[in-house]
């Protein structure tokens, strides 16, 4: 069956623009997360969903980051004003509920130039 | 708070076993020890959890042992397409959050 896609497969935008990272979890997986992974470091986490609310968003950086999962299925992180340090690789993955294993996508490497 | 430690790096050669260290002294009763890996350019990877007994899958095997304070992971037979970054990963039952570290760099050589 489909993995966890993520699009698009890279971007790369400029300074100060504002940029949309979509992910497409596996079918019926309620739980959706968001993580990024700076170059020779681990994936972090940013945002977990369960259906269409967002049960924490603690690892969000700052409020230029936010993301949605309107229908509880397809999710798109929102960064406003990128900047440099932005740059990363964002993953996202789900699972078919909380606890259980998750399937992570390919993953959007974001540069900000 | 790192919950884990891990070597840096490790060469493993191919067709022989790979053993993997984790330690995780400060371990609670109810949190389990994942491993997912991480190939060049990929997203990471399930390959098996346990919480006490040692576990088994078409992937790997999980020893951990008695006083829960540290584990290995057993790659039975390494490939060169095992080569990647793996994460020991201590994580409560209803934890939704996945902790990576920076992870044990394995290289499987001919």
């Amino acid at each position: 069956g489909a993995g966890v896609s993520q699009t698009p497969s890279n971007k790369v935008t400029e300074k100060g623009k504002y940029v949309e990272l979509r992910c497409d979890p596996i079918s019926g997986h309620t739980a959706l997360y968001w993580y990024r992974q700076s170059l020779g470091q681990g994936p972090e986490f940013l945002i977990y969903f369960q259906g269409t609310g967002a049960a924490d968003d603690s690892g969000l950086p700052n409020d230029r980051f936010f993301a949605v999962r309107p229908e509880g299925s397809v999710s798109t992180l929102k960064i406003q004003r990128t900047e440099r340090g932005d740059s990363a690789v964002y993953l996202c993955a789900s699972s078919a509920g909380t606890g259980n294993e998750q399937f992570f996508g390919p993953g959007t490497r974001l540069t900000v130039l | 708070d790192a919950k884990t430690t891990q070597p840096t790096s490790m060469d493993c050669a191919e067709g022989r076993a790979a053993n993997l260290p984790c330690n995780h002294s400060t371990i609670s009763g109810n949190e389990y020890v994942y491993w997912y890996r991480q190939i060049h350019s990929q997203g990471p990877q399930y390959i098996i959890h346990g919480l006490k007994n040692n576990e088994t899958n078409e992937m790997a095997s999980l020893i951990i042992t008695e006083d829960r304070k540290s584990s290995t992971l057993i790659l039975p037979h390494a490939t060169l397409r095992d080569t990647a970054v793996y994460y020991c990963i201590v994580r409560g039952g209803a934890d939704y959050k996945l902790s990576f570290g920076a992870g044990t760099t394995v290289t499987v050589r001919a």
